[in-house]
């Protein structure tokens, strides 16, 4: 079936250095990636997403790179900040389904 | 705050008992999705609506477990006879119908099994 695996699971970094996640997919036709953002005790939040369409999508300090022959996708934050730290999740979704795929998170920790 | 609201927040229930959450997506939004969430993993796919059609069932959601939608506006998700491997935090989603689209989610009632 579908599966999304995510790594690391924990993550480190000091304030202003960068962070980049990666997440691999299993379903060859999956072609909607989107990254949510989740702080202790609240909902998942999109922070961005990519098609299939595209390879590199950037906002501000947050990126995300698709490569699709090898099925993976990366998340990267640049000049991190402490209000960065949360869990991130990444998912996979395939137009028909519709349902989205997670994967089991990465805790982000900004050391100021 | 005009977004997913669920309801209620927070249950404990004794093991055996029936429990029903509710859902309300945003007014406009054609999916609900409803999610399973324990601690230190993503969310779990459980069962998906468009409008008021249950279209998809994961293999996680057993016989105990019941979804509704029946107006195409808000839903509910009943569990029946509880156990302990029911606790978690149960998320709800909903999004517009065109495909790749943003899922926003609620802030979840978690479940606790005593």
């Amino acid at each position: 079936g579908e599966n999304v695996e995510q790594h690391p699971s924990t993550l480190s970094v000091q304030e202003g250095d960068s962070a980049v996640i990666k997440c691999t997919y299993s379903d060859s036709a999956s072609n909607y990636f989107p990254w949510y953002k989740q702080e202790l005790g609240k909902r998942p939040q999109l922070i961005i997403d990519i098609r299939s369409n595209v390879g590199e999508k950037k906002d501000q300090r947050i990126a995300v790179t698709l490569n699709k022959t090898a099925k993976h996708f990366s998340l990267h934050i640049t000049e991190t900040q402490p209000e960065d730290s949360a869990v991130y999740f990444c998912a996979a979704s395939t137009s028909g389904t519709y349902k989205y795929i997670f994967g089991t998170g990465t805790r982000l920790k900004v050391l100021a | 705050d005009t977004g997913v609201s669920q309801d209620p927040r927070h249950k404990i229930t004794k093991r055996g008992q029936n429990v029903t959450f509710r859902c309300d997506p945003i007014s406009e939004h054609n999916r609900l999705y409803w999610y399973r969430q324990t601690l230190g993993q993503g969310p779990e796919f459980l069962t998906y609506f468009q409008n008021e059609a249950q279209l998809e069932k994961s293999r996680l959601l057993s016989d105990r477990f019941s979804a509704e939608r029946p107006k195409g506006s808000f839903s509910t998700l009943e569990i029946q006879r509880t156990e302990q491997g029911d606790s978690a935090m149960y998320l709800c989603a909903s999004s517009l119908e065109y495909p790749n689209t943003e899922a926003f989610f609620g802030q979840g009632t978690r479940l606790t099994v005593v």
